[in-house]
């Protein structure tokens, strides 16, 4: 297996919803990431996590919590976000931290 | 910390020539450069990476090379296809692991193959 799962593919949340993210990967990887992409832009990182410890937090703001419950499962929890937070969310793992970085599909997050 | 400069922002080919994307990076510790491939609505894809001990690496029609004095890397890309459209982002890091290591994306070069 070779792939990164994400789910939800796509999801629509107001500013006071509450939401989770997951992914999911069975490659043995021991690190997994969260980027967001904006469209026409680089993915840009926000959390990073190694042998199921957070090692990087980019400054994101507190309304994006991360959670690694074991060393296949990556979750973003997400709280009062802002119209701004609206773009695609990409889970990402790799054997060892940023060495080959595959790549799950995505969700498609819009914040009315 | 890293910075990582990419060029052109676009580039259109006609099928069957070559397509040259330019990456200048900053930190002279960065060890590991790896291209990513991304097509619409997709999620990106590595396609070929490069590390500071060999000067170049080829993949069927696609190249790396590697200047480190002049902290420069380039993907080529040869006889291209319409498939090869898509947008791709060079990277770097020091890479092997290390807690504060991460990978630093280019701005990405949006690639157009004419048929």
């Amino acid at each position: 297996d070779t792939e990164v799962t994400q789910t939800p593919k796509h999801l629509v949340m107001g500013m006071t919803n509450k939401k989770s993210l997951k992914c999911e990967q069975h490659m043995g990887h021991r690190a997994m990431y969260w980027y967001k992409q904006k469209a026409k832009k680089p993915p840009e990182l926000m959390f990073v996590y190694s042998y199921e410890k957070l090692s990087i937090n980019e400054s994101v703001p507190s309304r994006f919590s991360p959670e690694c419950p074991n060393s296949s499962l990556l979750n973003l929890h997400l709280h009062a976000l802002q119209p701004e937070d609206s773009a695609l969310y990409l889970c990402a793992s790799s054997q060892f931290q940023t060495e080959k970085l595959f790549f799950g599909s995505g969700t498609q997050l819009s914040v009315l | 910390g890293e910075n990582v400069e990419q060029h052109p922002s676009t580039l259109s080919v006609q099928e069957g020539d070559s397509a040259v994307i330019k990456c200048t990076y900053s930190d002279s510790a960065s060890n590991y450069f790896p291209w990513y491939k991304q097509e619409l609505g997709k999620r990106p894809q590595l396609i070929i990476d490069i590390r500071s001990n060999v000067g170049e690496k080829k993949d069927q029609r696609i190249a790396v090379t590697l200047n480190k004095t002049a902290k420069h890397f380039s993907l080529h890309i040869t006889e291209t296809q319409p498939e090869d459209s898509a947008v791709y982002f060079c990277a770097a890091s020091k890479g092997y692991g290390g807690a504060t290591n991460k990978l630093i994306f280019g701005t990405g070069t949006l690639l157009a193959v004419q048929p």
